[in-house]
């Protein structure tokens, strides 16, 4: 099983470019989750979906975007980048009434 | 809204040692999940305990244990018997038993083993 996948791994923006962050799972897990790591801040919750077709804010939702069109995939758009978004960004996935979190390896983004 | 605090940036052990990483959190909720994830220098996210918060009896994994003081708010993670790989962040995290939704994580412990 291949679990959890983010593309790509690392990847560098000019400021106001925009990109696409993809998560796909294999494991057929309804709910998905988009984080952000920075240094000193633990992981703080983007956005987050229950289901195709369900997406929700989290804590840090502003200057990103997200769909849910199928239960395999939860892109992440960033639109307008901005030096603040320079982070890494962890995509993870888990079953209904199941607590463990699957993470795929991340995405270390800079904004420069 | 919920919150997660953990009060200590880094922590260091000696090897065999007992450390234990402290863990508060804020909820009106009586029905919710708590999580210990361990994050090596790999960047893995790695579930190392987790706790009901309607059981009183404190999980134990292992060499890892938590004590669960519900009324206090508090989820403290004990490591006994401390070993290399154990040097990792580790990060406390809370889902609600009612919406079953969110997962929410504090900012992390850094915990050195001293060899």
């Amino acid at each position: 099983n291949a679990g959890v996948t983010q593309t790509p791994k690392f990847r560098i923006l000019k400021i106001g470019q925009s990109m696409t962050l993809q998560c796909t799972q294999d494991m057929n897990h309804n709910y998905m989750y988009w984080y952000r790591q920075d240094p000193g801040m633990g992981l703080k919750l983007i956005y987050y979906s229950v289901g195709a077709g369900i997406t929700d804010k989290g804590e840090v939702p502003n200057g990103y975007n997200v769909s849910r069109s199928t239960t395999e995939d939860f892109p992440l758009r960033l639109e307008l980048a901005a030096p603040s978004q320079t982070s890494v960004y962890f995509c993870a996935s888990r079953p209904v009434s199941y607590e463990k979190l699957f993470f795929g390896s991340g995405t270390q983004l800079s904004v420069l | 809204a919920q919150t997660v605090t953990q009060s200590q940036p880094e922590m260091s052990v000696q090897e065999a040692e007992t450390v234990t990483l402290s863990c508060t959190y804020d909820t009106s909720e009586s029905d919710y999940y708590l999580f210990w994830y361990k994050q090596p220098p790999s960047r893995q996210m790695i579930l190392v305990i987790r706790q009901e918060a309607y059981k009183q009896q404190n999980a134990t994994e292992n060499r890892f244990s938590v004590n669960f003081q519900k009324a206090a708010k508090s989820f403290s993670l004990k490591i006994s018997d401390s070993q290399l790989g154990d040097a990792a962040m580790y990060f406390c995290a809370y889902r609600s038993g009612v919406r079953d939704d969110k997962i929410i994580f504090g900012k992390g412990t850094r915990l050195h083993i001293l060899p």
